[in-house]
């Protein structure tokens, strides 16, 4: 079975703070991995990462993956109060497989002004 | 183009009931998902389907019923409502036959209280 762990569990920060979420996983083989912001109502995408040690970048936002440790890690700069969000992560198992795509527990970030 | 549609948004149950959460897409896409989310638990697959007359379970099935009679409803139903099944409800689409990618449509969620 996929295991997914999001660390920590909770953050509080205040604006401007610079942050980092991790999620580490134990999966056999996989296609890609998946990371979400959520604000109360649905999941919405940001980033697919595919390839061990290349960085994914949107404004302020950027991910990486490292394939041989086993993690990702999220990090958004100069936090806003708007990106107060539960951010989940996510494995993607390869095609063809039975397997399904397996959520994180989530990091509940808030941001204070 | 609606996207996923899930009814309702909000629902009280006395535990003991049955109710169906109901979720149509108007995408054509082959594969649709029911998730539940828990504080602190993320988003656990319920049941799933690649497509018209193809369930199967996912990862906490117990308590719920599907179908898929149709490409674009795949029904949730709860027989006996436990307190254990308050929970938020997300019910998702992609075009592809399974969850991949940026190519997940979620609804907006059904809020279910078992009192």
């Amino acid at each position: 079975e996929d295991k997914v762990v999001q660390s920590p569990l909770s953050l509080v920060v205040h604006e401007g703070d610079t942050v980092t979420l991790n999620c580490s996983y134990e999966v056999t083989n996989f296609r890609s991995l998946l990371w979400y912001k959520q604000e109360k109502k649905a999941p919405t995408f940001l980033f697919m990462l595919t390839s061990s040690g290349i960085e994914k970048k949107s404004g302020r936002l950027s991910s990486i993956l490292d394939k041989k440790e086993l993690f990702s890690i999220l990090n958004i700069t100069a936090t806003q109060t708007g990106d107060s969000a539960v951010y989940l992560c996510a494995v993607d198992p390869p095609s063809g497989s039975a397997r399904q795509l397996t959520f994180g527990s989530g990091t509940q970030l808030t941001v204070l002004p | 183009n609606a996207g996923v549609t899930q009814t309702p948004k909000f629902q009280v149950l006395k535990t003991g009931q049955s109710m169906t959460l109901q979720c149509a897409q108007d995408m054509n896409h082959e594969y649709m998902s029911w998730y539940r989310q828990d504080p602190g638990m993320g988003l656990r697959l319920i049941h799933y389907s690649v497509g018209a007359g193809i369930t199967d379970q996912g990862e906490v099935p117990n308590g719920y019923n599907v179908s898929r009679s149709t490409t674009e409803d795949f029904p949730l139903r709860l027989l006996s409502a436990a307190p254990s099944q308050t929970s938020v409800y997300f019910c998702a689409s992609s075009p592809l036959g399974r969850h991949s990618g940026n190519t997940i449509y979620f609804g907006e969620g059904s809020w279910l209280t078992v009192v």
